[in-house]
């Protein structure tokens, strides 16, 4: 079966720290990945999604950024956060095949 | 453009009673899929149901039932005994491609007291 990783779990950075946000997945192989942030106030937002290795769609402009280094592991990072960057960050993945998107565990992020 | 409305942005019922979530969707695709997530308090997004845009079939899973009309572009989600178990924030979704993002609603949080 597959399984879907994401740590840290929480992260309290300062404003201007870096950030990486890593995810994985197991029991797959090229899965398509997605980056959602929810804020309070729970809209869940599409950040980036890749359909492969190096390959990354970005759907909104800001300070973060997405790499995919091998085909089962997805990086969110960004070189300097800010206060707004503050949310719950979720990874996704799906089959090329099949709509539904499972999603990880998420991290709490807290930019101070 | 895609929309996902969930007019209802909280419920409160108590346990034994019927719930109906509301999902009203937009798009101007022939071909598309709708989706409904539960979210409980620990945060994690857990996939209820897939409903594609040919198959207007509802659909019942235990105590859950989808019902899809495309008639009015919705796709409502009925908790028959509601539990408290079943207290979260229920979002319904679309995507008009398999494999591709996916447009959320703003969900709707479920208070079901004992």
């Amino acid at each position: 079966s597959q399984t879907i990783h994401q740590w840290p779990a929480t992260l309290v950075q300062p404003v201007g720290s870096p950030l990486s946000l890593e995810c994985t997945v197991e029991g797959t192989s090229n899965p398509n990945l997605y980056w959602y942030r929810q804020a309070a106030g729970r809209g869940l937002q599409l950040l980036f999604y890749s359909v492969g290795i190096g390959q990354i769609s970005s759907e909104v402009p800001q300070n973060l950024s997405a790499s995919r280094p091998q085909d089962r592991q997805f990086i969110l990072s960004s070189k300097k956060l800010l206060l707004s960057d503050s949310g719950f960050y979720l990874c996704a993945w799906s089959s090329i095949s099949q709509g539904e998107q499972y999603f990880g565990p998420g991290t709490r992020l807290t930019v101070t | 453009a895609q929309k996902v409305t969930q007019a209802q942005t909280e419920i409160s019922v108590v346990e034994k009673e019927d719930v109906t979530l509301d999902c009203v969707y937009e798009t101007r695709d022939t071909t598309y899929y709708l989706f409904w997530y539960k979210q409980p308090p620990s945060g994690e997004l857990v996939f209820l149901i897939r409903r594609n845009s040919f198959d207007e079939q509802n659909e019942i899973s235990g105590r859950y039932s989808w019902n899809f009309q495309k008639s009015t572009s919705s796709f409502n989600f009925t908790i028959t005994a509601s539990q408290v178990v079943d207290s979260a924030v229920y979002f319904c979704a679309l995507s008009n491609q398999a494999g591709t993002a996916l447009i959320f609603g703003k969900g709707t949080t479920l208070s079901v007291s004992s």
